[in-house]
């Protein structure tokens, strides 16, 4: 089936500091991209996605762009705060044979964001 | 508007018990999927919903089962319970099968499950 890799954490960086996480996938298809973002004990928000190759998905101050040739979907912020520290998910949509849906994700990356 | 509610919140069972747990969509919501989100495994697609009916399923043994109600409003049971069972379970609601990629998936905070 397919799947995510994103980068290992936990992320730890100084306030105004700039993001990187990366994330690649394997797919057979044409999937939908996306980040989700889950803060301490609530479920996940979406935080943006792209539906298509060279898409850019952007929310918040972050942005993330659709590289069909190296299957990458890689997370970035150029000025990072506290309010941000929480664990950040990238995901794809795989299709059933029945033609639903349903999100296939990485394992997540826990971000700290230190004042 | 609500956001998707899921109750209970926190619930701890023992070995070889079952346990239902709920979830409620945001209203006008017709699909609602499942999602188990563990440590070692991160988050994996239980079942989705959709009309009542389950649309897709994901790799879990058959004591994971699920239904949803005519108001949209969904159940997911484990019977037979065991110590790897103890994970967050997320329910996550969406207007109707355009495909995700059109819709957003909204979550819910989670039933907290511990098995002991």
């Amino acid at each position: 089936g397919d799947s995510v890799t994103q980068m290992e954490g936990p992320v730890t960086l100084s306030e105004e500091a700039f993001l990187t996480i990366n994330c690649t996938y394997t797919a057979t298809g044409y999937p939908s991209l996306f980040w989700y973002v889950q803060y301490p004990g609530e479920g996940l928000q979406l935080l943006l996605k792209a539906t298509k190759a060279d898409d850019k998905g952007s929310n918040k101050g972050f942005e993330a762009t659709y590289r069909k040739e190296t299957t990458s979907f890689h997370l970035e912020k150029g000025s990072v705060q506290v309010s941000d520290s929480a664990v950040y998910f990238c995901a794809l949509t795989e299709k059933s044979q029945g033609g639903s849906e349903k999100l296939v994700f990485g394992k997540g990356t826990k971000l700290t964001v230190n004042p | 508007k609500a956001g998707v509610t899921q109750t209970p919140r926190y619930l701890i069972k023992t070995r070889g018990q079952q346990v239902t747990l709920s979830c409620s969509p945001i209203s006008g919501h017709r699909s609602v999927s499942w999602y188990q989100q563990t440590p070692g495994q991160g988050l994996q697609f239980l079942f989705e919903y959709f009309s009542e009916t389950q649309r897709n399923k994901g790799n879990f043994p058959g004591r994971f089962s699920g239904r949803q109600f005519s108001n949209s409003r969904s159940e997911m049971n484990v019977s037979t319970l065991e110590l790897g069972d103890s994970a967050l379970y997320l329910c996550a609601s969406s207007l109707n099968p355009l495909g995700l990629s059109q819709e957003t998936q909204y979550f819910g905070p989670g039933t907290r499950l511990l098995v002991l």
